[in-house]
C-alpha cells in the first residue's frame, strides 16, 4: 500500500477563495482523523471518522470548515470562504479501530497558504 | 477525557540512552497508552504502544508502570534522526471518544553530537 495520500501537497489561494484538500486513507482502515498544525497551536484534531461516519467534529473551528468521507476510500476537507488565519499545515491519518494493529498512519501533509 | 504530561524539552548525547517520560494518571482500563514521534517537516509516526507490559520493537522500547499511571519510552542509543518531537497519547479503541487520537505538545527531544 503506498500508505495516506493527501492533494494537493502545497496550496497557495487568495483570501476568500475555497479550498478543497483530498486524503486517501490506507485499504482496509476504518478510522480517519484530519488534523491541522501551526506553531501557535500545534497539531490540533479537527475531525475524526469511524466506519465513514463523522464522530467528532468539535475540532472543526468554524462554519466554514466542511468535512465529508462519502466512501471508505476517500475523504476532503473544504474551507470557504479562506482566511489567512488558516494558513497551516493539514494532516489526514488512518488507522483501524478495535484492537488491531492500530497505529495510525499520517499522509505527507497540505501546506496552505492563504494570502 | 485521559490526558498526559509530558516534559516541554530534553537533551541527549549522540549515542546515548534516552528516557522520555509521560505521566497519565487518570488512565483507564482500556486505554491503551501510545506513543508517536514527528521529525522535522514530516508527519507524526508512530513509534510504539502498550497496555500494560513492557513492550519493545525496532525503534524503542516501551516501559510501562505498574498501576500504569507512567510511562518511559526509551530510545536505547540517540541518533541525530532521532531529533524529533515525541508524543505520549492514551487511546481506546473500544469507544467511539476513546479511539480519537487527540496530540498534547509533546518533548522536543534534541540530540547533541
Amino acid at each position: 500500500d503506498a500508505g495516506v495520500i493527501q492533494s494537493p501537497r502545497h496550496e497557495v489561494t487568495e483570501m476568500g477563495q475555497e479550498v478543497t484538500l483530498r486524503c486517501k486513507p490506507i485499504s482496509g482502515h476504518n478510522s480517519l482523523f484530519w488534523y491541522r498544525q501551526t506553531m501557535m497551536r500545534g497539531l490540533e484534531l479537527l475531525i475524526y471518522f469511524n466506519n465513514n461516519v463523522p464522530i467528532d467534529d468539535s475540532g472543526m473551528p468554524e462554519d466554514r470548515f466542511s468535512a465529508k468521507m462519502p466512501n471508505a476510500s476517500f475523504s476532503t476537507l473544504k474551507i470557504q470562504p479562506s482566511e489567512p488565519r488558516d494558513s497551516a499545515v493539514y494532516f489526514c491519518a488512518s488507522s483501524l479501530m478495535a484492537g488491531k494493529g492500530t497505529e495510525a498512519f499520517f499522509g505527507q501533509g497540505t501546506r496552505l497558504t492563504v494570502v | 477525557d485521559a490526558k498526559t504530561t509530558q516534559p516541554n524539552s530534553m537533551e541527549s548525547n549522540e549515542e546515548e540512552p534516552v528516557h522520555l517520560p509521560c505521566n497519565h494518571s487518570t488512565i483507564s482500563g482500556t486505554d491503551y497508552i501510545h506513543w508517536y514521534r514527528q521529525l522535522p517537516s514530516q508527519g507524526p509516526e508512530y513509534v510504539i504502544h502498550g497496555l500494560t507490559s513492557n513492550v519493545n520493537n525496532r525503534m524503542a522500547s516501551l516501559a510501562i508502570a505498574e498501576d500504569r499511571k507512567s510511562s518511559t519510552l526509551i530510545l536505547h542509543r540517540a541518533t541525530l534522526r532521532d531529533a524529533a518531537v515525541y508524543y505520549c497519547i492514551l487511546r481506546d479503541y473500544y469507544n467511539n471518544a476513546g479511539n480519537m487520537l487527540t496530540f498534547g505538545g509533546g518533548t522536543r527531544l534534541m540530540v547533541k553530537p
